[in-house]
């Protein structure tokens, strides 16, 4: 059983320019969570959805940041007009629905120039 | 307002002696805890949980304790070998979202 897998797991953009990050959860999980990891830090809740609903956004910063996980495909935290700031890692963690664990994959670290 | 707090950012122990790193939260409503092990550019790997109905779990060389009144968790391994040398992130969660609270983290190095 393939765990979670996120690609890509680097992704360097120039401020201003969009950043994709892609989320596969675990077969059968249909709970995903997006979580920020910024330099010396521990990791910050983002997003939860399921299968085409946000169930709560409210880690997410109100603007430039939006999350989707579509019917078909994988789950896709997008990033608009990227600043410095935006520098981090991204990790995205699935779930069954009768389990409280949240299995991550590996994160994708974004770099802002 | 840090809810999740590991006051200790590491601890050194010495191979085959017991590891014992510290969580403390502040928010009540928590019901489930987690401690997760991460090595660097690495995700973090889910170790063990304990519900809040629950003082105590174990598995294999990891035990979770809990005590409720105090706030206060703790993870135990023993004994105690050089792979598990990785920050230890505790997390808390509750609510109907289950999203996961993190603290800081405790970089854990055991020693040969």
């Amino acid at each position: 059983n393939a765990g979670v897998m996120q690609n890509p797991r680097h992704l360097v953009r120039r401020r201003g320019q969009e950043a994709r990050l892609r989320c596969s959860p675990m077969k059968g999980h249909s709970h995903v969570y997006w979580y920020r990891q910024l330099p010396e830090e521990g990791l910050k809740f983002m997003v939860y959805l399921q299968k085409e609903n946000i169930i709560d956004e409210s880690g997410m910063p109100k603007e430039r940041f939006s999350a989707e996980f579509p019917k078909e495909g994988p789950s896709i935290l997008r990033i608009q007009q990227v600043v410095r700031g935006d520098s981090a890692a991204y990790f995205c963690a699935s779930r069954d629905g009768g389990s409280y664990e949240q299995y991550f994959g590996p994160g994708t670290r974004l770099t802002v120039t | 307002d840090q809810q999740v707090k590991q006051n200790s950012p590491s601890l050194s122990v010495q191979e085959g002696r017991i590891s014992i790193l510290n969580c403390d939260y502040t928010n009540s409503m928590f019901d489930y805890f987690l401690w997760y092990k991460k090595y660097p550019a690495e995700g973090p790997t889910f170790l063990i949980s304990i519900s809040s109905i629950k003082d105590k779990n174990e598995d294999g060389r990891f035990t979770v304790f809990l005590n409720k009144s105090a706030k206060h968790l703790s993870l135990h391994i023993v004994p105690s070998q050089p792979g598990d040398s990785a920050v230890y992130f505790c997390a808390a969660s509750g609510g109907a979202t289950n999203k996961l609270i993190f603290g800081t983290g405790t970089l854990l190095a055991v020693q040969p």
